[in-house]
């Protein structure tokens, strides 16, 4: 089983400031990588797939970078909405089919 | 406008059994793998479970031989049965669809809203 691991847990930003955050793989997953959004009470809304694409309707200031064991999710400035947890999920080897345990992004 | 409605929720017993269902629309229903995927209480999510278009079935190990997917294309519907409740099953379960028809793994595009699912005597 391919274990994700995210950093950090939680993450203290200004609005208008960039935020960074990284998932790990234990083993490669090439770009099979994609990040969720999840608001307190809804479901997740997938951000990024392929490690680098954006979903639809995801604004541009979200991208996703990385491939094999390392990832990063930068969102460049932080608008209210965007205070969530984000969650990274690899889709190479299944099943299962492994998400990291979320970085939480708070406002500062 | 693409649609899952996940319902079937709610208190069960330990030992107890459950089946949530998924309808599903908006999209051709029969050609994507479908999945359910769990959130427990302050946690984290969790992959629980996956039938793709073909109808070949994948579960994660904590529900494997308990759990079980189905689908009727017919009805646009996804199931779980779930059988030997346990009290490490509370969660919220979502359902979701696959972004990509041609991929039995892709990441999920489409969720439904969750429906509690409450293990306890």
């Amino acid at each position: 089983e391919i274990v994700m691991t995210q950093s950090p847990a939680t993450l203290s930003v200004s609005p208008g400031e960039r935020a960074t955050l990284s998932c790990r793989a234990s083993q490669s997953v090439s770009t099979n990588l994609a990040w969720y959004q999840q608001k307190p009470g809804q479901a997740p809304r997938l951000v990024i797939y392929g490690a680098s694409t954006r979903a639809t309707g995801i604004p541009a200031r979200f991208s996703g970078s990385g491939s094999g064991t390392e990832f990063t999710l930068t969102i460049s400035s932080l608008q209210s909405e965007d205070f969530a947890v984000y969650y990274c999920q690899q889709y190479n080897n299944w099943p299962p089919r492994t998400f990291g345990q979320g970085t939480k992004v708070e406002i500062k | 406008e693409i649609q899952v409605l996940d319902s079937g929720g709610g208190l069960v017993q330990p030992g107890g059994s459950l089946r949530l269902s998924c309808a599903a629309s908006g999209f051709t229903f029969s050609s994507y793998a479908m999945s359910w995927v769990r959130q427990a209480p302050g946690m984290g999510l969790e992959w629980v479970s996956t039938i793709t278009g073909r109808g070949d079935t994948y579960y994660a190990g904590s529900v494997k031989g308990r759990f079980t997917i189905s689908r009727d294309n017919s009805k646009n519907t996804l199931y779980l049965q779930m059988n030997s409740l346990r009290a490490e099953d509370t969660a919220v379960y979502y359902c979701a669809k696959g972004i990509d028809y041609r991929l039995d793994s892709s990441p999920f595009s489409s969720w439904g809203q969750g429906t509690l699912v409450t293990v306890s005597s």
